[in-house]
């Protein structure tokens, strides 16, 4: 089945620093990438995704890439805030299978510090 | 639009006992998906219900079983409640099964076996 790795496991950057998480797949047949950020004590909330038919998308601050030769993907938030502190984590679903069956990385605690 | 509801939001019980949570979708959202989270191994897949059938299934013991009902709704039932199974456990809903559907998380129910 798929694997997903993520990493760092933490991350403690400077307000107005750019944080970057990187997530690495083993299905090579894997097509959709999902981000979510979860908060302390809240639900996993989706934050950005992408298919395997794209390189890149942006959503203002966050930014996802995706390497298909490599199977890896990263995300990118520029000008960090103390409120993106939380964790995020990456996902991936195999071609063929449910989106409603992800496959999770281990999650990044990302610190940002004002 | 609600989002993803689940009851009760904190449950303590000890081993051997058995215990249902609930899970209300989105309005209109007909698949249902369950994830156990813990610290250890992360957010990892239970099984995945829609139009009342079990569509996907993850790699957890025969104690673990759910259904859904026909207005969506989903149940997950934990027998025979292990310590090991303290975790917080998540509802996911989308519109339809299969893929190119985003999966929105509910807050989760945290359990607590003693």
């Amino acid at each position: 089945g798929e694997n997903v790795e993520q990493h760092p496991s933490t991350l403690s950057v400077q307000e107005g620093d750019s944080a970057v998480i990187k997530c690495t797949y083993s299905d090579s047949a894997s097509n959709y990438f999902p981000w979510y950020k979860q908060e302390l004590g809240k639900r996993p909330q989706l934050i950005i995704d992408i298919r395997s038919n794209v390189g890149e998308k942006k959503d203002q601050r966050i930014a996802v890439t995706l390497n298909k030769t490599a199977k890896h993907f990263s995300l990118h938030i520029t000008e960090t805030q103390p409120e993106d502190s939380a964790v995020y984590f990456c996902a991936a679903i195999p071609g063929g299978t449910s989106y409603g069956k992800l496959t999770f990385g281990q999650g990044t605690i990302l610190t940002v510090h004002p | 639009k609600a989002g993803v509801t689940q009851t009760p939001r904190y449950l303590i019980k000890t081993r051997g006992q058995q215990v249902t949570l609930s899970c209300s979708p989105i309005s209109g959202h007909r698949s249902v998906s369950w994830y156990q989270q813990t610290p250890g191994q992360g957010l990892q897949f239970l099984f995945e219900y829609f139009s009342e059938t079990q569509r996907n299934k993850g790699n957890f013991p025969g104690r673990f079983s759910g259904r859904q009902f026909s207005n969506s709704r989903s149940e997950m039932n934990v027998s025979t409640l292990e310590l090991g199974d303290s975790a917080l456990y998540l509802c996911a809903s989308s519109r339809e099964f299969g893929q190119g559907e985003k999966l929105f998380f509910g807050s989760g129910t945290q359990l607590s076996v003693l």
